[in-house]
């Protein structure tokens, strides 16, 4: 069973667009939620995080709003730019438990 | 400060042979993952270690994966007869401190033929 799904599989933006991506996930003890971004050749870096003591985290271009009770987050870009263009992974985990779940994953195209 | 380190960053193999990857993690770091990730699909853990011991290996397959990491330090992941669908790129993270952020290395991309 799939604990954190991404949605949309893909997005393409134009340059100064916000870019909206969407998580969901299944074990309700979940309770701390990074993002990763990943370019090609790389390993997945730690963009922005959120526990589920709060319902919204900003860093910048970067804002997450979680829903506790939907158990959905998403990940906002405002004023995308083409150096944004990657994959962008979200993941969850219970702290009592170090094992992370990642979501398949959310590939952006930023178009200059 | 450096990062985490792995070795090599490509390996290409026919099946049946065998490979081994090598993870040097963030110095201090007590905590190391092995994530699989095939191609267009997120990480997904494959066993970690706090300090030498392991924690969770029930993701790996232990017929023919094995890891280890003897000094609580680099740890070494090896695949004894590889198989087409082993096909992906194997990452390392690490974690210290208590501290949720994990740390990944650039991982190694494998290709079986």
């Amino acid at each position: 069973q799939q604990q954190v799904r991404q949605s949309p599989q893909s997005l393409t933006v134009w340059e100064g667009e916000t870019a909206i991506l969407n998580c969901s996930y299944e074990d309700s003890t979940f309770n701390y939620f990074p993002w990763y971004q990943q370019f090609p050749g790389e390993g997945p870096a730690l963009l922005i995080s959120i526990r589920s003591v709060s319902d919204k985290k900003e860093d910048g271009r970067f804002t997450i709003f979680f829903n506790k009770r939907e158990k959905k987050l998403s990940l906002h870009i405002t004023d995308s730019q083409p150096g944004d263009s990657a994959t962008y992974f979200c993941a969850a985990r219970n702290t009592g438990y170090q094992n992370f779940y990642f979501g398949k994953g959310t590939s952006l195209t930023v178009i200059p | 400060e450096a990062g985490v380190t792995q070795s090599p960053r490509y390996a290409v193999l026919q099946e049946g042979q065998a490979v081994s990857f090598w993870c040097d993690p963030i110095s201090g770091h007590d905590t190391l993952y092995w994530y699989q990730q095939p191609r267009d699909q997120g990480p997904q853990l494959l066993v970690y270690f706090r300090d030498e011991a392991v924690i969770d290996n029930s993701q790996l397959p232990s017929d023919r994966f094995s890891a280890v990491r003897p000094k609580g330090t680099n740890s070494t992941l090896k695949i004894q007869s590889a198989k087409q669908g082993d096909t992906a790129t194997y990452l390392c993270a690490s974690s210290g401190g208590g501290q949720d952020t994990q740390y990944f290395g650039p991982g190694t991309r494998l290709l079986v033929l």
